[in-house]
């Protein structure tokens, strides 16, 4: 069985950063693509950014683009996302994806989620 | 900005059929798009129900059903139960980024 394990979320201040993780389990993860999607509280889903199987290519939102930055090490079955100049429009639950193959743009399984709030 | 529509809400009654649909602001919907469809209800993560238009998981239950309807992605639940009171959201792939639509509430009274 697939699980996805988001770890790293929490309370940050404005202009800081965070670093999200996305632990995989029960499947050959260098062999999948990858994405983050978020959901602001009360909000619907946005999608954040993905990344190739072997993470040679990544792509993000206009809305994160410059700030967020994607990777994974495939030898720890490990996805990242490392988040800077945290704005409060940041503030949201942070899932990770996982993608039908290594450049499928098809969606498969889910995390459960890590919350990041950013505030002062 | 490309936008994705879809209903807002919908009200079905138990055991019957609703069609939610998923429009984007650049045209009609095609196959390219590789529309994908996701249920998600109170405190849970979203789960992927459909694929590429009209592929399902092997988790997806028979009554849900993926097409492409008048321009836009269509997502059909036949013989609605209580438990797909949920919202669903669809996505859609514009050539290295996707977007998500606002997502439909539906209601099962």
């Amino acid at each position: 069985e697939v699980q996805l394990l988001e770890s790293g979320g929490g309370l940050v201040q404005p202009g800081g950063s965070l670093r999200l993780s996305c632990a995989a389990s029960g499947l050959t993860f260098s062999k999948y693509a990858m994405s983050w999607v978020r959901q602001a509280p009360g909000k619907g889903l946005e999608w954040v950014s993905g990344i190739s199987d072997t993470g040679t290519f990544t792509y993000y939102a206009d809305s994160v683009k410059g700030r967020f930055t994607i990777s994974r090490d495939n030898s720890k079955n490990t996805l990242y996302l490392q988040m800077n100049s945290l704005r409060a429009e940041d503030t949201a639950v942070y899932y990770c994806a996982k993608h039908l193959t290594g450049t499928s743009v098809n969606f498969d399984s889910w995390g459960q989620g890590t919350l990041v709030t950013v505030a002062s | 900005q490309t936008v994705v529509t879809q209903e807002p809400s919908l009200t079905v009654s138990p055991g019957g059929t609703v069609t939610l649909t998923c429009a984007s602001s650049t045209g009609a919907v095609t196959s390219g798009f590789y529309p994908n469809w996701f249920q998600q209800k109170p405190g849970q993560a979203p789960r992927t129900l459909i694929y590429s238009t009209s592929n399902k998981h092997s988790w997806t239950p028979a009554r849900f059903s993926g097409s492409l309807l008048g321009g836009k992605a269509a997502l059909t639940l036949s013989g609605v139960q209580p438990e797909d009171e949920a919202d669903y959201y669809c996505v859609l792939y514009y050539g290295l980024t996707h977007v998500f639509g606002g997502g439909t509430k539906l209601t099962v009274l």
